[in-house]
């Protein structure tokens, strides 16, 4: 069954630094999602693309957070520069048209120190 | 999204089945019930959805009120590797913005 592909699956960086994020969705699902999930909560949307253009990005603190899909196919987030509160899984899922649903990859599990 | 109340934890015996409640009481005539759980340190999985028929698949069967106001996810014989939070989305169809919104989930451990 085709999956998510996320990387790294784990990052430690320092408070400052800039960090990026790598998501590859399954084969032609046109829309992609990008989650944050603070530990013991449940993951929370950060921005959505459908195909190269972004439908919600109201969640994405803009100051620090970029993501780009310019293809519309694989995508990366940026945070830069990182903060202590951003320790979290990064989560991508993608979805085929209509009601489909999202499938999920194994996320990036961040740490700021 | 219609907002949804799931119990924060359950208990369930290897082998019997789990029964796991949500209650989506303001749920509107178009929107879908989705159901997802995580096992720990992976992404969600999606289990199974429904618009208002009870549904099957080889994971699960959804079994949804006449009303709509609730449902509930059954796993039929719950095995160690079923330990995760479950969550109970609603999702409305056709909209355009199509992502989940996750609350707190329930965790099911199963005891053996």
């Amino acid at each position: 069954e085709a999956e998510v592909a996320q990387s790294p699956r784990y990052k430690i960086t320092e408070k400052s630094q800039a960090v990026a994020f790598w998501c590859d969705p399954i084969s032609g699902h046109a829309t992609l999602y990008w989650y944050r999930q603070i530990l013991g909560q449940g993951p929370e949307l950060l921005v959505q693309f459908q195909d190269e253009s972004v439908v919600d990005d109201s969640q994405l603190p803009k100051d620090r957070f970029s993501a780009e899909r310019l293809k519309g196919v694989d995508s990366t987030l940026k945070i830069q520069p990182a903060e202590l509160g951003d320790s979290a899984m990064y989560l991508c899922a993608s979805s085929d048209r209509g009601n489909s649903p999202l499938h999920f990859g194994n996320g990036t599990r961040l740490t700021v120190t | 999204d219609a907002k949804t109340t799931q119990p924060t934890s359950m208990d369930c015996a290897e082998g019997r089945a789990a029964n796991l409640p949500c209650n989506h009481s303001t749920i509107s005539g178009n929107e879908y019930v989705y159901w997802y759980r995580q096992i720990h340190s992976q992404g969600p999985q999606y289990i199974i959805h429904g618009l208002k028929n009870n549904e099957t698949n080889e994971m699960a069967s959804l079994i949804i009120t006449e009303d709509r106001k609730s449902s509930t996810l059954i796993l039929p014989h719950a095995t160690l590797r079923d330990t995760a939070v479950y969550y109970c989305i609603v999702r409305v169809a056709d909209t355009g913005r199509r992502a989940l919104t996750f609350g707190s989930g329930t965790r099911l451990q199963v005891q053996p």
